[in-house]
């Protein structure tokens, strides 16, 4: 089993769609959660952390499930540029320090 | 402005020959990590420091090597060992502390076998 499943998609949506991504980690003991978006041909930026009590910032929320070991990424009111690859990022424990282990990355495509 | 600098952008190889990544970083952080990602594919770890003169390999290490003789920089050298060196080559760099701590990219190296 991966340490980070994503499904890859793609979502295809009509501009003002709301959409949501799941991603499962496999590490129970890991502490922190993010959600990276990647263009193509360019390199990951961090869209959100993701904290316990679950958070947003516009029409971005993200939510996180220790229970379940799965974080989620709902997008409200989609735009064109809301199309690109989605990756969940989980920091796994790495002796004193923890590494951010990757998702394949969830593709959306808004179309008009 | 503080940042990531990866050099260079794009890179021809010819089989048998090793080359260098360049990878700076002017934010003070401790960690840096070199990452491959292939078409479709997500980030898989190469290698990973948490301080000067220390580094680890990580989960697709063979046929790569790198050294960390200055906090500021990580390069990362592709050997002819590598079987399937084209890829996209990202380094990133975190504080290394605490739990919540995101990663910081550059933008990235386009390396081609020819």
């Amino acid at each position: 089993r991966k340490e980070v499943e994503q499904d890859p998609g793609p979502f295809n949506v009509p501009e003002g769609a709301t959409v949501a991504f799941n991603c499962t980690y496999s590490n129970s003991a890991s502490q922190s959660f993010f959600w990276y978006r990647q263009d193509c041909r360019k390199e990951p930026k961090l869209l959100m952390s993701v904290y316990s009590s679950g958070n947003e910032d516009g029409r971005f929320t993200a939510q996180l499930n220790r229970a379940s070991q799965y974080i989620s990424l709902l997008i409200r009111d989609s735009k064109l540029s809301d199309s690109a690859t989605y990756l969940c990022v989980v920091n796994k424990r790495a002796g004193g320090s923890y590494i951010p282990t990757f998702g394949r990355g969830t593709s959306l495509i808004v179309h008009p | 402005d503080g940042g990531i600098t990866q050099s260079p952008k794009y890179l021809f190889r010819k089989e048998g020959q090793n080359v260098t990544l360049s990878c700076e970083q002017n934010l003070n952080h401790d960690a840096m990590y070199w990452y491959r990602q292939d078409p479709g594919q997500g980030l898989r770890l190469i290698y990973y420091s948490q301080i000067v003169n220390d580094f680890q390999k990580g989960d697709i290490a063979e046929g790569y090597s790198v050294s960390r003789e200055k906090k500021e920089s990580f390069p990362l050298t592709v050997t002819s060992a590598q079987k399937n060196p084209t890829a996209f080559y990202l380094c990133a760099s975190s504080t290394g502390q605490g739990t919540n701590t995101e990663a910081f990219f550059g933008q990235g190296t386009r390396l081609t076998v020819v």
